[in-house]
């Protein structure tokens, strides 16, 4: 299993609507989680962290499954400005550092 | 408050020939790390720094060189480039290593031709 796998996507959906990206990471110790988005040709930043508990920031939602070693994340009511990549990120990595998924991409449509 | 800066934001460079991405943060982040973004490619931990005078090797470090003389600074040095180091590089720090969310850099888009 790679260390954190995402689909590429592209989703491409009407604005208004309700998408989920999903997120797979091998290692069991990982203890740190987050979502970043990135815009074309710009860095990733930081969108939300994801806790056990889940947790909501406005139109998002982000969920743990630390049995099934899954996260998700819940765009409602999507706007225009969406579009863009976003990226499961998992800590834990060999080297004490984050490890990224190669990002969904999300294009959203009027 | 800049953040993470880097520079150059673009460069070309010829086979063989050497330069220094520089990445200066004004955070006070103990933690810096280097990264490398293919197409279609997750991003690649080249180095990284846990604080001023310690670096150590990510997962692609081959072609690479870097220095951590102050908290602030943390230079990424291509020796000899290659057309494989053909990328985009980004710098970022934390705070909490990966406990914490990382600030990245706006990049560097290089080319070697």
């Amino acid at each position: 299993r790679k260390e954190v796998e995402q689909d590429p996507g592209p989703f491409n959906v009407p604005e208004g609507a309700t998408v989920a990206f999903n997120c797979t990471y091998s290692n069991s110790a990982s203890q740190s989680f987050f979502w970043y988005r990135q815009d074309c040709r710009k860095e990733p930043k930081l969108l939300m962290s994801v806790y056990s508990s889940g947790n909501e920031d406005g139109r998002f939602t982000a969920q743990l499954n630390r049995a099934s070693q899954y996260i998700s994340l819940l765009i409602r009511d999507s706007k225009l400005s969406d579009s863009a990549t976003y990226l499961c990120v998992v800590g834990g990595g060999s080297q004490g550092n984050l490890i990224f998924g190669k990002g969904t991409k999300l294009s959203v449509k009027p | 408050n800049a953040g993470v800066t880097q520079t150059p934001k673009f460069r070309i460079l010829k086979i063989g020939q050497s330069m220094t991405l520089q990445c200066t943060q004004d955070m006070n982040h103990n933690y810096m790390y280097w990264y490398r973004q293919d197409p279609g490619m997750g991003l690649k931990l080249i180095y990284y720094s846990v604080g001023a005078g310690i670096t150590d090797k990510g997962e692609v470090p081959n072609g690479y060189n870097v220095s951590r003389s102050t908290t602030e600074d943390f230079p990424l040095r291509l020796e000899l480039a290659a057309p494989s180091q053909t990328s985009v590089y980004f710098c970022a720090s934390s705070p909490r290593g990966d406990w914490g969310g990382y600030t990245f850099g706006s990049g560097t888009r290089l080319t070697v031709v």
